[in-house]
Parts: C-alpha cells; sequence; structure tokens
C-alpha cells in the first residue's frame, strides 16, 4: 500500500487561507468516504482534525475544513494563526481493515 | 479523563524481540478498536495494526507475520509483541483509540504519547 501524496510544505501569512491536498487512488481514497486529517506539533502525538471526509471533532475551530474530490481529498485552514505552524497528515481507509497515510506537510504561517 | 500511556521501548539488536505496552485509562480496553500507528525519525505517520473491539486483529504488510496486537482486559492495557525487528522497525510508537462514534473505523480521537524503539548493533 503506497502512501498518500501531500505536498511537502505550503505556507500563508496570518489571517489567510491555505489548503492542502492528499491524494490517492480509487483503492483508498476514491472509494471511501472514510479520510482523517491530523496535526502534529514537534515531539506531540497526532491530534485528529477532521475525520469523515469533513466532520469535525468537538470543540475544534470551524476554521478547518475538509473535503473530497475523485481521488484527492483536501484540508483548509482559513484565518491562519501562528499556532497553525506544524506539520498536518492526512489518512484513508484502504479496505481489508487497514489504513494509509499521506507522508506529512510542514505548515509555516510566515 | 482518558489517556493512553505506551511503554516498553528500548534499543534492541536485529532479529531481537520487544513488546510494547499501552496502559489506558477512563475507557476500557475492549470498548473500543485499539491501533498501533509508527513514526521513523523526521518520517511520516504509519499505520501497523489494529484490534477490533470484538477481537479480530489485521496487520499491515510490512509487519505481519512479526508483529502480534494483543490486550489484557484485566490490566486494561494493549500491547504489541514485535519480534524478529530489522532496522527500518525504527520508530516512535504510538498506541491510539478509535472513537466508539465513528461510523467505520478509520480515524483516532486519543492518542498515546508514544515509545521509542531503536533497532541497531
Amino acid at each position: 500500500q503506497s502512501a498518500l501524496t501531500q505536498p511537502a510544505s505550503v505556507s500563508g501569512s496570518p489571517g489567510q487561507s491555505i489548503t492542502i491536498s492528499c491524494t490517492g487512488t480509487s483503492d483508498d481514497v476514491g472509494s471511501y468516504n472514510l479520510v482523517s486529517w491530523y496535526q502534529q506539533h514537534p515531539g506531540k502525538a497526532p491530534k485528529l482534525m477532521i475525520y469523515e471526509v469533513s466532520k469535525r471533532p468537538s470543540g475544534l475551530s470551524n476554521r478547518f475544513s475538509g473535503s473530497k474530490s475523485g481521488n484527492t481529498a483536501s484540508l483548509t485552514i482559513s484565518g491562519l494563526q501562528a499556532e497553525d505552524e506544524a506539520d498536518y497528515y492526512c489518512c484513508s481507509y484502504a479496505g481489508s481493515s487497514t489504513l494509509v497515510f499521506g507522508g506529512g506537510t510542514k505548515l509555516t504561517v510566515l | 479523563e482518558v489517556q493512553l500511556v505506551a511503554s516498553g521501548g528500548g534499543l534492541v539488536q536485529p532479529g531481537g524481540s520487544l513488546r510494547l505496552s499501552c496502559a489506558v485509562s477512563g475507557f476500557t480496553v475492549t470498548s473500543n478498536h485499539m491501533s498501533w500507528v509508527r513514526q521513523a525519525p523526521g518520517k511520516g505517520l504509519e499505520w501497523v495494526s489494529i484490534i477490533y473491539g470484538a477481537g479480530r486483529t489485521n496487520y499491515a504488510d510490512s509487519v505481519k507475520g512479526r508483529f502480534t496486537i494483543s490486550r489484557d482486559n484485566s490490566k486494561n492495557t494493549l500491547y504489541l509483541q514485535m519480534n524478529s525487528l530489522r532496522a527500518d522497525d525504527t520508530a516512535v510508537y504510538y498506541c491510539a483509540r478509535v472513537p466508539v462514534y465513528s461510523s467505520a473505523w478509520h480515524f483516532f480521537d486519543y492518542w498515546g504519547q508514544g515509545t521509542l524503539v531503536t533497532v541497531s548493533s
């Protein structure tokens, strides 16, 4: 199972919006509405941001949103804040009780 | 309060074995599906294994036949037995919980802090 494809890095200024893409195949992202996104700060465990493509966990800011089209899922962060600077990982169900993660995207807030 | 505390990592020689533990509190280890996810130094996340609430298990191809996931209900603890370890198994290993509200398991709402496994001679 190959990793999902994410850009290595994205950047934006405070207040701006950015979008991180996550490209898979018809065997994973394209077949299931079971995509999740995680935020990870250095030395910390991942934190759930989005599940089932576009749902937010209770209490999470609505600045974070998710979507999917075909084999590509996307995470959009609006109103960028300094504390959003972190690594972001997408993840998709890949059938047969397996998951596949993306390679990760480093978000820099300028 | 939900907590997951991973332990058992360390330095092991290639071909060796190690058992990781994940002590959970705030819920019972059989009430949720549970997984292990690893992260090699400076690299991305990799799903390793799952144990369903009913006990069925599954593994990533990269560890199948070498790793075994299990749990002890009396100790409310999740385990990962790792045998025939290789250098590319070097990683921080996280235990993670699938929430009961998930319609189909594919995400984790709580994670342990991770435990580092280094495979080297």
